[in-house]
């Protein structure tokens, strides 16, 4: 069965700070991988994803996230947040014959003090 | 365009009551997933829709949860005999294939509470 970690579960910075958050994934196979985001009142929404090609992928607002294959991770990276990065980061698997069943991590919680 | 839609956005309900919550997919899209988010946790999978068939739905807890999509459009997550345990936010996504690549746009979510 496929499981997705996240270790941080509440992460504050203050803006401009640099920012990872992690994520390390349990599968056996090819896998894809997304970050999605939830601000404030909002609904979850895509960041980026992986499923080939450059390991290192850009996404919106200045996100990227770096698949290792051989530590089984994908950390999502801003060099520089701001306020309205304040929002809930998930980090999601899918791959093999499990085509759009998504597991998801249980959430980092980003607050940008201003 | 208009984005996936859901209703109620919340429902009270009591122990033992039969609860439907609806999905309105973004139109032309394919596939649809139901999932559960519990307070603290991110979204579990329930059960994905490809038109009108179930493709997937071993993340239904139990029996007492079944889902529909007839017209392979809107889809009802039903839930009989409901338990306090079932309180959640219920989150649907669609598709536009089902392919394990694809990205899935999310609704706002009905949150559910058992009394």
């Amino acid at each position: 069965a496929q499981s997705v970690s996240q270790h941080n579960h509440h992460v504050i910075l203050s803006e401009a700070a640099s920012l990872e958050l992690g994520c390390n994934y349990s599968y056996g196979g090819t896998v894809n991988l997304f970050w999605y985001v939830q601000y404030p009142g909002q609904h979850l929404q895509l960041l980026l994803k992986y499923f080939s090609g450059d390991p290192l992928v850009k996404g919106i607002k200045g996100f990227e996230a770096e698949f290792i294959k051989s530590k089984f991770s994908f950390n999502l990276r801003k060099p520089s947040v701001q306020w309205s990065d304040t929002a809930e980061y998930f980090c999601a698997v899918n791959g093999g014959t499990n085509a759009g069943k998504s597991t998801f991590g249980d959430g980092t919680t980003l607050t940008v003090k201003p | 365009g208009a984005g996936v839609s859901q209703t109620p956005s919340n429902k009270v309900t009591e122990k033992g009551k039969y609860v439907e919550l609806r999905c309105d997919p973004i139109s032309g899209h394919t596939a649809l997933y139901w999932y559960r988010q519990s307070l603290g946790q991110g979204p579990e999978f329930l059960i994905y829709f490809q038109g009108t068939g179930a493709a997937d739905d071993s993340g239904l807890p139990n029996d007492r949860f079944f889902a529909v999509r007839p017209e392979g459009s809107v889809s009802t997550l039903k839930i009989q005999r409901t338990e306090r345990g079932d309180s959640a936010v219920y989150l649907c996504a669609s598709s536009p294939s089902g392919r394990a690549t694809d990205t899935q746009y999310f609704g706002p979510g009905t949150r559910l509470t058992v009394l």
